[in-house]
């Protein structure tokens, strides 16, 4: 089955840091879709991407929807404290989502 | 308006009871999906509603899992039997599902412990 391929597992970086994330398959996906999970909650869309080659900013968020339509990464500008949290991807094909394991954004105090 | 709501948010039951996990979709939305998430783990696809189209039952881990929609909008997840690897967050989320976005909105989650 389709399969999506986040990277990387977990980050520690420093407040102010930028950081970057991103996502792979062999599929192609006709949408990308970025989420914020906080503890104890539901992931929270962040950013939808829907052409290739698209180049979408959410505030210091930005996510690309790649060329090949089969990757996409996800950059945070500046990071805060509030950043912290587990960044999903998920690519849609026919009529699911299908999710990248996760990548957990931990801030070094 | 009001965002997609679960109940009970948390819910602890001995091993071998049956459960029901409810979802109030957003108004409107005509896809609803039911996930599970063991801890510090990535999203796990249980089932999916569309409209009045027959379910996607294809994630359920077992026959002890069960969902129903009534009238197209809530929802509730049945496990029966429950065993203790079946503690986990259970998410459900509603998309609109239109030709323009699959964009999925979650609820906070029930948090089911099986002792």
């Amino acid at each position: 089955g389709q399969q999506l391929n986040q990277s990387p597992q977990s980050m520690f970086i420093q407040e102010g840091e930028d950081v970057s994330m991103n996502c792979t398959s062999s599929s192609i996906f006709n949408t990308w879709l970025w989420y914020k999970q906080d503890p104890g909650e539901g992931p929270v869309l962040l950013i939808a991407l829907y052409k290739a080659g698209e180049l979408t900013s959410n505030g210091r968020l930005t996510a690309q929807f790649g060329i090949t339509r089969k990757d996409s990464f996800l950059n945070i500008s500046a990071s805060i404290p509030s950043d912290v949290g587990i960044y999903f991807c998920a690519g849609h094909s026919n009529y699911q989502l299908i999710w990248g394991a996760g990548t957990k954004l931990i801030i070094k105090p | 308006g009001a965002g997609v709501s679960q109940s009970p948010s948390n819910k602890v039951t001995e091993k071998g009871k049956d459960v029901e996990l409810r979802c109030d979709p957003i108004s409107g939305h005509t896809a609803l999906y039911w996930y599970r998430q063991s801890l510090g783990q990535g999203l796990e696809f249980l089932i999916y509603f569309q409209g009045n189209s027959a379910p996607d039952k294809s994630g359920l881990p077992s026959d002890r899992f069960s969902a129903e929609r009534t009238g197209g909008s809530v929802s509730t997840l049945t496990i029966q039997r429950t065993q203790q690897e079946d503690s986990a967050v259970y998410l459900c989320a509603s998309s609109p599902e239109s030709a323009y976005t699959y964009e999925q909105y979650f609820g906070p989650g029930t948090r089911l412990t099986v002792t």
